[in-house]
């Protein structure tokens, strides 16, 4: 069963650093990009950027360039990274299992909510 | 960039309606459009590929149709279950943009 399980809430301070965790299992990972996407609270779906895990090529909206995605095949898992934390962060941000080019994201994590406050 | 447009913003309508959302490209994108449900917490689920492919196992009431800068997702017989908020998604090789949503209100 293909599955990408996230890591918990967080709850950080505006100035912060976070990283949080995108695990893959059920399928090969590196034979699948992962994007991650934003949902501020009430709000719509904001597509982060992209990474393929068997060469780490990362792509990012340009809306995202704060961020920085990354993955670790030897686990599994991909990674969204902050360095400076502001509560405009606080938002779900979903993983999601992307096939290729040709085709759209298939699999989604759970979500991991980020919020960020003094 | 490229910029997408869903219309309406909500709709609100009865079991059994036939539903229809439309997204709208800045400029053409050719068939690179998908079609996603999302329900109050949970993550989104994918019901149209490249403009008109149903995902496995979705119901065959969804269709999506259109290319270049218009398409269109269809429910023909709308169910209690299709509550929730539709978003079309662009997708390239090197990005992605979604539409802002459309939320379905069942009557």
């Amino acid at each position: 069963e293909v599955q990408l399980v996230q890591s918990g809430a967080e709850v950080k301070k505006p100035g912060g650093s976070l990283r949080i965790s995108c695990k893959g299992s059920g399928y090969s990972f590196t034979k699948y990009w992962i994007t991650w996407v934003r949902q501020m609270p009430g709000k719509g779906l904001e597509w982060m950027g992209r990474i393929d895990p068997s060469d780490s090529y990362t792509t990012y909206s340009p809306s995202f360039q704060g961020v920085t995605i990354s993955a670790d095949k030897s686990i599994s898992t991909a990674y969204l990274q902050w360095s400076s934390l502001k509560a405009s962060d606080t938002a779900m941000y979903y993983c999601a299992r992307r096939p290729g080019i040709a085709a759209p994201d298939d699999y989604w994590g759970q979500g991991t909510l980020v919020t960020v406050s003094s | 960039d490229i910029q997408m447009t869903q219309s309406p913003s909500t709709l609100s309508a009865s079991v059994k309606d036939r539903v229809t959302i439309t997204c709208r490209a800045s400029q053409s994108i050719s068939s690179w459009l998908a079609w996603y449900q999302q329900k109050p917490g949970k993550a989104p689920k994918l019901l149209i590929y490249k403009a008109s492919n149903l995902e496995s196992g979705v119901p065959s009431r969804f269709s999506g149709s259109g290319s270049g800068t218009e398409f269109t997702l269809t429910i023909s017989s709308l169910q209690p279950d299709d509550f929730g908020t539709y978003y079309c998604l662009h997708y390239n090789s090197y990005s992605g943009t979604f539409g802002q949503g459309t939320k379905v209100e069942i009557k």
